[in-house]
């Protein structure tokens, strides 16, 4: 059963907010929200991750609701360097093995 | 900063051949896991390694033997190689440092089987 339902796909404009939803409405609670990023052909990459609060670096936001049902990745200005396919996934962090289950994603093309 | 290296870049096999990747992870990690990539299809679990022994086992063939050697690099070998084995295959690696949780994947090595 997938633990993270995305949308397939989604455009967005050269420069507007990028805001890529995900629902995983089955979390449990010492899940936490990840979201990685696959570049055409590349190695994922980490962008972002939280418990409960939303988190902000770098790269990206992290909205979850309160009831931890769903959340929103946020790319505040986004560049045609962001075209990828971006994946959710809920997982409990270890400090020692912990696999990334990687679900559809959300093909994610940015518009010039 | 070090990331993940994997050789070779580009792989070419016959059917039936056998090839082998190898996996460099981030000094001081100590966990490998090995993804095989369709194409046109999401990255899939193969295995993975802590400390040198394997930790868990996802969707690898049998054909598909890893090990993770004493300086924690690991290699994927792969026998009897098949048309359905030309897949971008990715090697990831975390530390017990990273309380986040997070893999570093290296930029994959590329097997076509011919």
């Amino acid at each position: 059963d997938a633990k993270t339902t995305q949308p397939p796909s989604m455009d967005c404009a050269e420069g507007r907010a990028a805001n890529l939803p995900c629902n995983h409405s089955t979390i449990s609670g010492n899940e936490y929200v990840y979201w990685y990023r696959q570049i055409h052909s590349q190695g994922p990459q980490y962008i972002i991750h939280g418990l409960k609060n939303n988190e902000t670096n770098e790269m990206a936001s992290l909205i979850i609701t309160e009831d931890r049902k769903s959340s929103t990745l946020i790319l505040p200005h986004a560049t045609l360097r962001d075209t990828a396919v971006y994946y959710c996934i809920v997982r409990v962090p270890s400090n020692r093995d912990d696999k990334i289950i990687f679900g559809k994603g959300t093909r994610l093309h940015i518009l010039p | 900063a070090a990331g993940v290296i994997q050789s070779p870049r580009h792989l070419i096999k016959e059917k039936r051949e056998t090839a082998t990747l190898k996996c460099y992870p981030i000094p001081r990690h100590d966990t490998v896991y090995w993804y095989q990539q369709g194409p046109g299809q999401d990255p899939q679990f193969l295995i993975s390694f802590y400390e040198k022994m394997q930790s868990d086992k996802g969707s690898i063939p049998d054909r598909f033997s890893a090990q993770q050697f004493s300086d924690y690099h690991s290699e994927l070998n792969m026998s009897s190689l098949e048309l359905g084995d030309s897949a971008l295959y990715f090697c990831a690696s975390s530390g017990r440092d990273r309380a986040t949780g997070e893999l570093f994947f290296g930029e994959g090595s590329r097997l076509t089987v011919l």
